[in-house]
Order: structure tokens, then C-alpha cells, then sequence
């Protein structure tokens, strides 16, 4: 177990449809970052934020926005899905500035 | 930005052998290189992990170099066992500014141990 929480751990919705997927960071953990995984590809880094503050973008799409709250959990708000968008989403959490990242078991989506 | 290229895609081999997988990456500003084994079903693991001002770090079966010169870096597994099966990730971390960071992975390596 890392310590990372995410919900739900599966979740189908039709395309057009909008979806929050949520993440609780291990205890202390001030960074939380965002990935896609597509069939069978790698981990496309999505967003990091940093106690609160947006850090870092990678090749997150406009229709995709996130957030982290006071209590350092997070939320991936996804809009506008579409087929394509089916995927396992991670979250990984850290104490920020180059230290260890653990992953949370994702959020499987699949856009029908 | 950052590209980190893992080879091979692919790995077989029998039980009790050792098997290595290589990662290249791009930014000579990476400073920190982690491994994860991922499971079918699951979240990346960090199995281990190395730091640009070492050259080699063990944990038991495992262990990693770094080339920083060649701006390489390996893992090593011996003696491998049916368990060993997943697929790995290799990484870079990329520091942007203080508090920022991004890893960025390569493309996977799907590992199959045959007993």
C-alpha cells in the first residue's frame, strides 16, 4: 500500500460527459501529480500541483482542468469526454523538490 | 523538454536468470532516475530508485547504474524469479523550479519470467 487514495477505482460514462476522479496524498506529502496510461502505452505526465498551486503542465488537454485543496487531496475534472479518453489516471504524491513518488492504485475510465 | 527511451519493449527469460533493462534519457539537468514495477491491475511501485551523485545502488536482487556522462541508466535483476514478472518503468526527474518536478517515463518494458 503507498498511501495514495484514489476513487473511485473504476467508473463508466458516456461520451460528453463530464467526471471527478480524487486523490488523497500520503500523510505529509505536499505534491500530487497527474498521469494518463492508455492501452497499453506509457505514463504521459498530466499536472502537478504543489500545496495548493499549480506547478507544472505536461500535454493536458483543455477540456481537462485539476485542483488541489487546503488539505492537499486533489481532483481531476474531466469534460466533454470523449472514446479516446478511456484510460487508467494516476495520481503519485511527493514531498516535492526531487523526492519519492508513489502512486495511488488509478482510476480506470472507459468513455462509451 | 526531457525524452526518456527504454529498451527493450520486451524481455523473456528463464528463472534464475538475470535480466537488465537500459533507459537513455536526454536532460543533462535530471538528477534523479526511479524505477517502477507495475502489475497488472495496479499502480506503479518504486522498487528502487538513484541519485545523479551516485554510480551504482543494490537492494538484494536489484540494482541500478547511472552513466551520467552517457546519460544512461540500467536495472539489473538477478536471480529471477516467476514474481519478477510485470512491466517496468524507467524515469527521469526533470526539476523545474523549487517545489516543481515532473518525471518523465519510458515507454515500458513488459518483463516475463518462464519457469
Amino acid at each position: 500500500d503507498s498511501g495514495v487514495t484514489q476513487t473511485p477505482k473504476h467508473l463508466i460514462t458516456a461520451t460528453g460527459q463530464r467526471v471527478t476522479l480524487r486523490c488523497s496524498p500520503r500523510s505529509g506529502d505536499l505534491s500530487v501529480y497527474w498521469y494518463q496510461q492508455s492501452l497499453d502505452q506509457g505514463l504521459q505526465f498530466l499536472i502537478q500541483y504543489y500545496n495548493g498551486e499549480e506547478r507544472a503542465k505536461g500535454n493536458i488537454l483543455e477540456r481537462f482542468s485539476a485542483q488541489q485543496f487546503p488539505d492537499l487531496h486533489s481532483e481531476l475534472n474531466l469534460s466533454s469526454l470523449e472514446l479516446g479518453d478511456s484510460a487508467l489516471y494516476f495520481c503519485a504524491s511527493s514531498g516535492g523538490g526531487g523526492a519519492e513518488a508513489f502512486f495511488g492504485q488509478g482510476t480506470r475510465l472507459t468513455v462509451v | 523538454g526531457e525524452n526518456v527511451e527504454q529498451h527493450p519493449s520486451t524481455l523473456s527469460v528463464q528463472e534464475g536468470d538475470s535480466a537488465v533493462i537500459k533507459c537513455t534519457y536526454s536532460d543533462s539537468a535530471s538528477n534523479y532516475f526511479p524505477w517502477y514495477k507495475q502489475e497488472l491491475g495496479k499502480g506503479p511501485q518504486l522498487i528502487i530508485d538513484i541519485r545523479s551523485n551516485v554510480g551504482e545502488k543494490k537492494d538484494q536482487r536489484i540494482a541500478v547504474t547511472l552513466n551520467k556522462t552517457a546519460k544512461h541508466f540500467s536495472l539489473h535483476i538477478t536471480e529471477t524469479q516467476p514474481e519478477d514478472s510485470a512491466v517496468y518503468f524507467c524515469a527521469a526527474d526533470l526539476l523545474i523550479i523549487q517545489g516543481a518536478q515532473k518525471l518523465v517515463f519510458g515507454q515500458g518494458t513488459r518483463l516475463t519470467i518462464n519457469p
